[in-house]
């Protein structure tokens, strides 16, 4: 089974902090993205990667930034926390982009004060 | 117009029953499709995937696809309380990255 791992479950942090998400899968997939969920909202795409050092903004970049040294690992940054930037985070994981499912991690519930 | 459309729910159906969702998309070329189930306060879990017109069958549940209507639908039969979740449709338009609906919330009443 695929296994998709986030750091934290649920995380608080203030304003103007940098802040550090990271995710890790266990099944040699190529792609990872990261989405950020809303009530209303539903899921929106912040980056993705398809590839070591790759990475391809989403829906909605701006504020986000992204690091993939290692195929196993994506870790979201936050440069400067803003409190609309609060919200549940969720990695996921794919073989390939085009086709294949999507597997999530449990997600981080982000609190920014 | 949004890409892949669902009705919010909720949907509420009695125990026992067959709980129908239906998922709309405009991508006339998307090749994949995906529904996943979502408890509240969880992530998402896939819990099937349909690449080919008609029918495929895992369990109690059924996906439908309809790519000349651009229709995907699942159906849940004998639901069960446990069966309560947000059921999200998702759409893998041709050599893009998935597109979500927002979601289906379904009730099954005991």
């Amino acid at each position: 089974d695929v296994k998709v791992t986030q750091s934290s479950r649920y995380l608080v942090k203030r304003t103007g902090e940098k802040v550090f998400l990271e995710c890790v899968q266990d099944m040699d997939h190529e792609n990872m993205f990261w989405y950020r969920q809303d009530p209303g909202l539903g899921l929106r795409l912040i980056y993705f990667s398809y590839d070591v050092k790759m990475k391809e903004k989403g829906d909605i970049p701006e504020g986000y930034s992204v690091s993939r040294e290692k195929k196993e690992r994506f870790s979201l940054i936050l440069e400067s926390a803003s409190t609309n930037q609060t919200s549940m985070y969720l990695c996921a994981s794919s073989l390939i982009i085009g086709g294949n499912e999507q597997f999530f991690g449990p997600g981080t519930r982000l609190t920014v004060l | 117009q949004k890409e892949v459309e669902q009705n919010s729910g909720p949907l509420s159906v009695p125990e026992g029953a067959i709980a129908s969702l239906n998922c709309t998309y405009s991508d006339r070329g998307s090749q994949s499709f995906f529904w996943y189930r979502q408890y509240s306060g969880k992530s998402p879990e896939l819990i099937m995937s349909i690449y080919s017109n008609g029918d495929k069958e895992d369990g109690r549940f059924t996906a439908q696809l309809n790519k000349a209507s651009q229709y995907v639908s699942l159906l849940i039969r004998d639901s069960q309380p446990s069966d309560s979740a947000t059921y999200l449709c998702a759409v893998n338009p041709q050599g893009g990255k998935l597109i979500f609906g927002q979601g289906t919330e379904l009730s099954v009443k005991p």
